[in-house]
């Protein structure tokens, strides 16, 4: 079982282009969530999905968009990077029962130039 | 605006002594406390948790006591390893969302 995986493990992007990190996880989990983390700052939520179909905005969602087709993948677009949006980026799942915590990615490394 | 705040950014700590790690919230809605490990090039993974309606939960060497009252919550690493060294970040659950405090790196001298 490989958990969650992220694609790709790090990209240098240059401003104003298109990019989308892929997240897939193979624990049929209905809930998946997209963070970004900086120094100092901890991980911020930047969106998520309770379930494939539906998906809401967390703390941070501006510059960024995400789709829920099917329950195992939850890519993230970057429209029109910008330099503002480098960072480590975390996907993770979590399963139904009320105490299932967050299960993490191993993430991506995004620089934007 | 962090909703919750974590200290101290670091800390250093000498095999076998003590690390403690404090955050504090305000949020009354948040039902689940999780303390999450993070080693170098790796994603958070769950250490331990604790819900507000327990004052104290020990798994191993890692204790979280938790202060509903002073809204209040921190890790205890008894006994410190080098292996445990690493950034730690508490977190609360509101709506099934958490929110991570910024983090703390321990650092365990051999």
């Amino acid at each position: 079982i490989a958990g969650i995986t992220q694609a790709p493990t790090s990209q240098i992007l240059a401003a104003g282009r298109r990019m989308t990190l892929r997240c897939t996880q193979d624990m049929r989990h209905n809930a998946m969530y997209w963070y970004r983390q900086d120094l100092g700052l901890g991980l911020r939520l930047i969106h998520y999905s309770n379930t494939a179909g539906t998906t809401g905005k967390g703390e941070v969602p501006d510059g960024y968009s995400v789709s829920r087709a099917n329950t195992d993948d939850f890519p993230l677009t970057l429209a029109s990077a910008v330099p503002s949006q480098t960072s480590v980026y975390f996907c993770a799942s979590k399963g139904t029962s009320n105490t299932d915590t967050q299960y993490f990615g191993p993430g991506t490394r995004l620089t934007v130039l | 605006q962090q909703q919750v705040k974590q200290s101290p950014q670091s800390l250093i700590v000498q095999k076998g002594g003590i690390s403690i790690i404090n955050c504090a919230y305000e949020n009354t809605a948040f039902d689940y406390f999780p303390w999450y490990q993070q080693f170098p090039g790796k994603g958070p993974a769950l250490l331990i948790a604790i819900r507000p309606d327990v004052s104290e939960k020990k798994e191993g060497r890692f204790t979280i006591s938790f202060n509903k009252s002073a809204k209040q919550f921190s890790l205890h690493i008894m006994d410190s390893q080098p292996g445990d060294s690493a950034t730690y970040f508490c977190a609360a659950r509101n709506d099934y969302k958490l929110s991570f405090g910024a983090g703390t790196t321990v650092t365990v001298r051999a």
